[in-house]
């Protein structure tokens, strides 16, 4: 099993729909947790850290939970600036470990 | 503060030529990462650094040598290169250990 594994995609998705994405993480005593969004041949940026309690930036609402192992990004009222490449990334010891990552593309 | 900058952009090599890729960051991070990433793929860790002259291998080690004489920089040395190394190369760096890592804008090699 891999370290860290995310929803195969791409997710094609309309434009205006709310559109959620999983990773799952194999080591229970990781600590932290990233989204970062990766445009066509760009570098990945961070889009939010991810926290126990949760935490929500706009349209954007990221989850953690840690009985199940993983962590979960939704994406409200998408928009077509939306499509993008999604990574997730943990650090179960002292190193990041990153998701294949997810392609989102949002229709017209 | 221009952040993570990495030379070159863009480089093709023949079977068995040497570079060095650069990699320069102006935050005073203490850690340092060079990643490659094949198409389709995820972010393999080459070598990382916790601080000028530490340096200690990544998953894919192989094939590739760092250096880190200085807090701001971290050259990635490909020696005799071969077609498995085409890849896109993105160096790292952050604060701490644990915290969000910033990215250079990459290297794309071609290996011919």
């Amino acid at each position: 099993r891999k370290e860290v594994e995310q929803d195969p995609g791409p997710f094609n998705v309309p434009e205006g729909a709310t559109v959620a994405f999983n990773c799952t993480y194999s080591n229970s005593a990781s600590q932290s947790f990233f989204w970062y969004r990766q445009d066509c041949r760009k570098e990945p940026k961070l889009l939010m850290s991810v926290y126990s309690s949760g935490n929500e930036d706009g349209r954007f609402t990221a989850q953690l939970n840690r009985a199940s192992q993983y962590i979960s990004l939704l994406i409200r009222d998408s928009k077509l600036s939306d499509s993008a490449t999604y990574l997730c990334a943990v650090i179960p010891r002292y190193q990041l470990i990153w998701g294949a990552g997810t392609k989102l593309i949002i229709k017209p | 503060n221009a952040g993570v900058t990495q030379t070159p952009k863009f480089r093709i090599l023949k079977i068995g030529q040497s570079m060095t890729l650069q990699c320069t960051q102006d935050m005073n991070h203490n850690y340092m990462y060079w990643y490659r990433q094949d198409p389709g793929m995820g972010l393999k860790l080459i070598y990382y650094s916790v601080g000028a002259g530490i340096t200690d291998k990544g998953e894919v080690p192989n094939g590739y040598n760092v250096s880190r004489s200085t807090t701001e920089d971290f050259p990635l040395r490909l020696e005799l290169a071969a077609p498995s190394q085409t890849s896109v190369y993105f160096c790292a760096s952050t604060r701490g250990g644990k915290e969000t890592q910033y990215f250079g804008p990459g290297t794309r090699l071609l290996v011919l």
